[in-house]
């Protein structure tokens, strides 16, 4: 069974960093691009950023200016989303979600992890 | 970036009721690379349909896509009481990808 669980979301003031993390198991990871994935409360979804499975290529929602960097390791069956410089904007759950179909490294989005919210508050 | 603008806003139906949703893109969208998604409250989206027309693993088959270029509807043939929820579309033919604000299907 394929699973995607989020952990690392908090409280954290604006201007601060936080480190989120997407354990995956059921399938095998190198196979398949993943992407992250919010939604503001009470709002709609917005991508934010997708790896592919060898890292080589990346993508970031234009609106992250560059404060975002997803990672990924393999090995460890793991994708990552450091966000730094958070501001109340970002507030919102954060989903992680395997791409499909495997060849494009932005595509539809097929298995989801239940998210974990993101709070920036003073 | 393509904006997807989906309609009607809500949509009030009754269990056994045909539901028929759209989702128009600003521009041409690259291979028909449109999907739907379903979301109840608390859940994370579910995919339905991708490529426009292609139904994803274990959705029923009362779920059904169509269109192209700019043009796309999901209709669910006869509403049953767990299908009422927001449903999402999004591109993925052109960076970056995009979903539409969404519709929210309740009971009437």
């Amino acid at each position: 069974e394929v699973q995607l669980v989020e952990s690392g979301g908090g409280l954290v003031k604006p201007g601060g960093s936080l480190r989120l993390s997407c354990a995956a198991s059921g399938f095998t990871l190198t196979g398949y691009s993943l992407s992250w994935v919010r939604q503001a409360p009470g709002k709609g979804l917005e991508w934010v950023s997708s790896i592919s499975s060898s890292t080589r290529y990346i993508f970031y929602a234009d609106s992250l200016q560059g404060r975002f960097t997803i990672s990924r390791d393999n090995a460890k069956n793991s994708l990552y989303l450091q966000m730094n410089s958070l501001r109340a904007e970002d507030t919102a759950v954060y989903y992680c979600a395997r791409v499909f179909p495997q060849q494009l490294v932005q595509g539809a989005f097929d298995y989801w992890g239940q998210g974990t919210l993101v709070t920036v508050s003073s | 970036e393509i904006v997807l603008t989906q309609s009607p806003g809500t949509l009030s139906l009754s269990p056994g009721d045909r539901a028929t949703l759209s989702c128009r893109a600003s521009q041409s969208v690259s291979s028909n690379y449109l999907a739907w998604y379903q979301q109840k409250p608390g859940q994370a989206p579910r995919l339905l349909i991708s490529g426009a027309t292609s139904r994803a693993t274990g959705i029923p088959d009362r779920f059904s896509g169509s269109g192209s270029g700019t043009d796309f509807t999901l209709t669910i043939s006869r509403l049953e009481p767990e299908d009422f929820a927001v449903y999402y579309c999004q591109q993925y033919g052109s960076s970056p990808s995009t979903f539409g604000p969404g519709t929210k299907v309740d009971i009437k």
